[in-house]
């Protein structure tokens, strides 16, 4: 089975860090993406990690443990337009699919 | 611009009369994908192409239906619509391998009454 969690809400004061988690069990894993999804609008790609450790994009960074089933995406300096809500996704092993989690929605406070 | 492109955006609809919701993309991806978008559910997946006349069920494909006569477009039907398939739709493409994500279409918002 799949199941990926992460918190429903976060908030946070605008030029802060924040740190959004993400844990999954999946039945085969080929990779996780963070998405980024503002109101009424599509996801965009944010950040991709195969391997452990760190990857580092200007104001985001995201981190991956294979053996924990464990990610988080870190976002530094906060803008107010980074307020949107967070998704992470597992791709499985075929590569082909792509399971997602409920999403975070952060809110960034002036 | 590379671009997915779905149609129509909005669309509000009566039970039973079927409906065909349009997703087509310009960068040459293999892999497309529909997913529906609920409240507190997040993303579940519909139906996926991996490419030209090959499709398969997502999570959710019950009274969907797809096809992928050519690369580019990859239309959702729904044959007798009903309430419980009130949701966001989004299609999405993407390249079969490596590090790239998914480029998404805009997103159709689908009301059944």
């Amino acid at each position: 089975g799949q199941n990926i969690d992460q918190p429903t809400e976060m908030t946070a004061t605008e030029g802060a860090i924040v740190q959004i988690n993400c844990t999954y069990q999946t039945s085969g894993f080929n990779g996780l993406f963070w998405y980024q999804q503002h109101a009424g609008e599509a996801p965009t790609f944010l950040s991709y990690n195969v391997l452990d450790g760190l990857e580092e994009k200007g104001r985001f960074s995201s981190f991956l443990s294979r053996s924990k089933g464990y990610s988080y995406l870190l976002l530094k300096e906060l803008q107010m337009k980074d307020s949107a809500s967070y998704l992470c996704a597992v791709r499985d092993l075929d590569g082909q699919n792509f399971v997602f989690g409920p999403g975070t929605r952060l809110s960034v406070l002036p | 611009e590379a671009q997915v492109t779905q149609n129509p955006r909005y669309l509000i609809t009566v039970t039973g009369k079927k409906l065909t919701v349009t997703c087509s993309q310009n960068m040459n991806h293999e892999y497309m994908s529909w997913y529906r978008q609920d409240p507190g559910l997040g993303l579940r997946q519909i139906y996926y192409s991996m490419n030209v006349e090959v499709t398969d069920k997502g999570d959710v494909p019950e009274g969907y239906k797809v096809s992928r006569k050519e690369k580019r477009n990859f239309p959702l039907i729904l044959e007798s619509p009903s309430p419980n398939q009130t949701s966001l739709y989004f299609c999405a493409s993407s390249l079969s391998i490596g590090d790239y994500g998914y480029t998404f279409g805009s997103g159709t918002r689908l009301t059944v009454v």
